[in-house]
């Protein structure tokens, strides 16, 4: 009954480093998404996906790289890291607007600091 | 500018008090979604709906789509209850657009 899994919880990088945040959902849905919250912000999304092998742009989506290889997974990475990219990450997936209109569901976040 | 907006943005209740939490927003959608966010980060979906009222328990959300309002209610709150509440709303376009969010604080 995991649900939608994100690893790592907790990291810190140094600025330039790059790494990749993965997404793992076992409630076969279609769309995913990444969303980053920062201090006094809504959740804002980086990239989203439809399906597997899609890939779409959110609302941030500068300084960051997605892929979509199979339908459970959606990876996020961050190229070269910035101290503007320090912020909690999280996943989410469902089975999308115009399917079910069903809702989103989260994973725990990642923190991540950019030194 | 803000697609969603919250109020208020803190909230402290002494348990058994009746709570609202309100919404407003400014795009067309299709539906609307309260989520709740515990202190340790994990976010869940109370509610969605797209008209009229849905009850969960101590929870009561509604909506008025012409005044693009909603209102999260909780009867006998609760310590347990103490979350930051999300308001959201999706469209068409598989966008979701987040309020900043209500933070609870219910004092035994």
């Amino acid at each position: 009954n995991a649900g939608v899994t994100q690893t790592p919880k907790f990291r810190v990088l140094k600025t330039g480093q790059s790494m990749t945040l993965l997404c793992a959902q076992d409630m076969n849905h279609e769309y995913m998404y990444w969303y980053r919250q920062d201090p006094g912000m809504g959740l804002r999304l980086i990239h989203y996906s439809v399906g597997e092998g899609t890939t779409a742009k959110g609302e941030v989506p500068d300084g960051y790289n997605v892929s979509r290889l199979k339908k459970q997974n959606f990876l996020l990475g961050l190229e070269s890291a910035a101290p503007s990219q320090t912020s909690v990450y999280f996943c989410a997936s469902g089975r999308g607007i115009l399917v079910s209109n069903q809702p989103q569901h989260f994973g725990d976040g990642t923190r991540l600091s950019i030194l | 500018k803000n697609e969603v907006e919250q109020s208020p943005q803190n909230l402290t209740a002494q348990e058994g008090e009746f709570i609202t939490i309100n919404c407003s927003y400014s795009v067309g959608i299709s539906a609307l979604h309260w989520l709740q966010q515990h202190p340790g980060g994990g976010i869940v979906s109370l509610f969605m709906l797209s008209s009229g009222k849905k009850k969960h328990g101590r929870l009561i959300a509604t909506i008025n789509i012409q005044e693009k309002h909603s209102s999260l209610h909780i009867t006998a709150s609760h310590p347990r209850d103490s979350a930051v509440y999300i308001c959201a709303v999706s469209n068409t376009g598989n966008q979701f657009y987040f309020g900043t969010g209500t933070s609870l604080t219910v004092i035994p």
